[in-house]
């Protein structure tokens, strides 16, 4: 199995553009989760799905945060407007039920 | 609601010594706990996970945790440490079906 994907590895781009950060989930896995990782703030979950469906999305930011997975093997989180203090790793996970879970490589999001 | 508590955000061993990583945890009801280990620039791979069977856990490269309920600890221990062994530590908690809920860390170095 590949394990969890993530594209790209890393980005950057100026503040005011829009970023979308990709996910690939490991086969057969119902729950992907989104997480973020900063000095300050340590490691944080913006959202959570399962089958699909957002179950939590009381981590995600603010508005220019949004997240989508449209099938079962396919994830986006995407931020626009873009702003230099959303500069942090973004890590996706998935999981099959029994809470273990797989973290991806993370995509390191760089804003200027 | 769940937290989890790592004590000591840096911890210094040499090599052959005896690694302890603290971790303490909140929760109201039986909880899954998991240590997660995370190289640089790389994500985070499972050492090793709790899920209320044994309270000693093995887990990979030697590492094992053990659940006390009476201390509400699942502290992270291996007899004797190796270079390799340098990275951050984290502890997590959850519910089934629920994200993970980490603590802010451990970095642990290993000096020869």
């Amino acid at each position: 199995d590949a394990g969890v994907i993530q594209s790209p590895r890393h980005e950057v781009t100026e503040m005011g553009q829009e970023v979308t950060l990709r996910c690939k989930p490991i086969s057969g896995h119902d729950y992907l989760f989104w997480y973020r990782q900063t000095m300050m703030r340590g490691l944080e979950l913006l959202i959570y799905f399962n089958n699909n469906v957002p179950i939590d999305d009381s981590g995600m930011p603010e508005d220019r945060f949004s997240a989508k997975m449209p099938n079962a093997s396919f994830s986006t989180l995407k931020i626009q407007p873009s702003e230099p203090r959303d500069s942090a790793v973004y890590f996706c996970a998935s999981s099959f039920y029994a809470n273990e879970q797989f973290f991806g490589p993370g995509t390191r999001l760089t804003v200027l | 609601a769940q937290s989890v508590t790592q004590l000591g955000s840096h911890v210094s061993v040499s090599e052959g010594a005896l690694v302890l990583l603290r971790c303490n945890y909140s929760s109201s009801v039986p909880p899954y706990l998991f240590w997660y280990v995370q190289y640089p620039n790389q994500g985070l791979q499972l050492l090793l996970k709790y899920t209320s069977a044994a309270t000693l856990v093995k887990g990979i490269n030697g590492f094992e945790a053990e659940f006390k309920k009476s201390e509400t600890s699942f502290h992270l221990t291996k007899p004797s440490a190796h270079m390799s062994d340098a990275a951050e530590y984290f502890c997590a908690v959850s519910r089934v079906g629920t994200a993970l809920i980490f603590g802010k860390g451990t970095t642990l170095s290993v000096s020869s």
